[in-house]
This record gives structure tokens, sequence and C-alpha cells, in this order.
């Protein structure tokens, strides 16, 4: 079955960019959303943002001029990048599929990576 | 943003119990509606999407229902397996929004 598998670097410094990627084992990235989602400690869930498969993408508005989101199908991968970033960005990070709902809307999430905790501190 | 507001925010039961946990949209997303559970260290699961459907593997007695802006996930008898924290969650429109969970212990 679909897994994903998230990797990166745990610390990240102030105002640096956080770069993650996310591996689909299982399958392939055709026919789906491909999202991030983030938690900070003791907090609730935040979307940062999806892409397509055919590469249209979708941020949060509240991250929007920091996020990038992209997809490299021949690797079965798809990476986040979030610049400038501050101690509000440290969070447990998630990759997780996103369905394509009734009428060409979205999902639910329905696979997700294992956590990936980011810290940012210097 | 279309706020998720969950209620209670936590609660104490016992197994076997009936467990009720509500999920109110700030404005109708119609059934774009889903429910996820979550283990300390884990990443969440889902349980029910479109508002009352439920994942292939999930235990039947979970359900889901409602429509508009209020929904509401039911646990028919609580099981040791069960004391998690639950998320609802909207795909109505971006920015896609979850609730602030509702932690399920035991009384």
């Amino acid at each position: 079955q679909v897994q994903l598998q998230e990797s990166g670097p745990g610390l990240v410094k102030p105002s640096e960019t956080l770069s993650l990627t996310c591996t689909v084992s299982g399958g392939s990235t055709s026919n789906y959303y491909w999202s991030w989602i983030r938690q900070p400690p003791g907090k609730g869930l935040e979307w940062v943002g999806h892409i397509l498969y055919s590469g249209g993408t979708n941020y949060n508005p509240s991250l929007k001029s920091r996020v990038t989101i992209s997809l490299a199908t021949s690797k079965n991968q798809f990476s986040l990048k979030l610049t400038s970033v501050t101690a509000a960005d440290t969070a447990v990070y998630y990759c997780a599929r996103l369905g394509i709902g009734d009428r060409g809307g979205w999902g639910a999430f329905d696979i997700w990576g294992q956590e990936t905790m980011v810290t940012v501190s210097s | 943003d279309i706020q998720m507001t969950q209620s209670p925010s936590s609660l104490s039961a016992s197994l076997g119990d009936r467990v009720t946990i509500t999920c109110r949209a700030s404005q109708s997303i119609s059934t774009y509606l889903s429910w996820y559970q979550q283990k300390p260290g884990k990443a969440p699961k889902l349980l029910i999407y479109t508002a009352s459907t439920l994942q292939s593997g999930v235990p039947s007695r979970f359900s889901g229902s409602g429509s508009g802006t209020d929904f509401t996930l039911t646990i028919g008898s609580l099981q040791p397996e069960d004391f998690a924290t639950y998320f609802c969650q909207q795909s109505y429109s971006a920015p896609l929004t979850f609730g602030g969970g509702t932690k399920v212990d035991m009384k």
C-alpha cells in the first residue's frame, strides 16, 4: 500500500529556509493532491498547502509569501520549502495525501507520513 | 477562513460508553467534513470522510453525521484503543482548516 516518508533537517536557524521532502512508495503521485500539514508542540493541526499531481498549488494565506511546494514525479517525491523561519515555525511537520473529492474538489487526508519534528533555533 | 469549533475540548469516559463529539463550522460546508484520530507521537488517522462515510478498515463503532454547519462523531461503545484525540477538518474551501481537537481519556 502507499506509504509516505518525510526527510530533512530537524534543526533550522532563524531566518533560514526549512526544507523537507516526502517520498511516496507503493504507488504513484497521480490523481491526488500532496500536502504538508504542521502541528506546533501541544497545539492543533495547521494545513500548510498542497500540490496537485498536475502541478497546481494551494497555500495557506498565512504562510503564502514564504511557502513553496514542488513535485518531482520521476522521483515520486514532493517537497516543502519555508523561507525566513522563526521560532513560530517550530512544529511537527507531516506530509499527507489528499484525495480528490466530488466535483473535483478536495477530499480527506487519507494517508500520512510519520511525524518530523523541526525546531527553529540558533 | 472557515473556523471549525469542536466541543468538548476534552472528556472522560469509561469502557463501553457511548461518546459523542461535536464540530461546528463557521459557515456551511455541505458534507465536506472529515474526522481523524490521533494518538501521542503518531500521525492522525482518517476515520470518517464526507461527514458520514467510514474509511476502509475503521471499526463500525465509529459513525459520523451532519451537514451544513453541525456535525457529530459518535463512538458507539468505547474500547481501550479509542482513548486518543479527535479532530474534525473541512475541505469545502481553502485554507483547509481543522478543529481544535477533543481529547478522550479514561474516567
